[in-house]
């Protein structure tokens, strides 16, 4: 089945400091790859879809500045947060689209990460 | 804008009871409807993938119902387990773009 990797699976950063948070579809290619942020004991909230290829569409109010999202193959799209603060800690999802089957059998997810700023 | 909303938001059963998770969206107009199931601080585990042209879909002691003209579906849980307890998901999207998700059950099996 669709397997999408994510890494890492969690990680504390320095207030001010950037990281970067990698989604891989393993076994399918990937036009589209979405990212999603979640708060505790709240549903998955999108942030932004990312094209392959092309520049990414951010969902309102979210900063694209701040969020940079990079989508260079087929099989894998970046998410990163840039000069991170305490605000921005958060559980973070992706999830990929079959390209070949164009979403009919649904979409595949990540197994999160959960970043922390101190 | 598409709203969906999961009722109830949290729910606790004893073990072996069947239980039935409802998630009703305002936009028919759907492309699928899928549902998802997570474990505290993990990614989502697709349960169950209804096409909008299906009516229901059945996996071991899971069956989803989805009746698009009034915009609702159902998750139904046979004979529960203390394993199953997690928050369950439900999802739709318009077109084979972003999914749309509901706010959530959290289910909890007592033993």
């Amino acid at each position: 089945g669709a397997v999408v990797s994510q890494h890492p699976s969690w990680v504390i950063c320095k207030s001010g400091t950037s990281v970067k948070i990698e989604c891989r579809s393993l076994d399918f290619q990937a036009t589209t790859m979405f990212w999603y942020r979640q708060f505790p004991k709240q549903s998955l909230m999108l942030m932004a879809t990312s094209n392959e290829g092309s520049k990414a569409t951010y969902e309102q109010g979210v900063e694209k500045d701040k969020f940079l999202i990079n989508h260079a193959s087929l099989t894998l799209s970046t998410l990163t947060v840039t000069s991170a603060h305490p605000e921005d800690s958060s559980f973070y999802i992706c999830s990929a689209m079959d390209s070949g089957t164009g979403g009919s059998y649904g979409y595949t997810f990540g197994s999160g990460t959960r970043l922390t700023v101190v | 804008k598409q709203e969906v909303t999961q009722i109830p938001a949290a729910l606790s059963v004893p073990e072996g009871e069947n239980l039935v998770l409802n998630c009703s969206f305002t936009d028919s107009a759907i492309y699928n409807l899928q549902w998802f199931r997570q474990d505290p601080g993990k990614g989502l585990t697709s349960l169950l993938l209804i096409q909008s042209s299906q009516r229901e879909q059945t996996s071991g002691r899971l069956n989803a119902s989805l009746d698009k003209s009034s915009g609702r579906s159902t998750l139904y849980i046979a004979a529960s387990q203390p394993g199953d307890s997690a928050t369950y998901l439900c999802a739709v999207t318009r077109t084979a773009s972003k999914l749309t998700f509901g706010t959530g059950t959290r289910l909890q099996v007592t033993l």
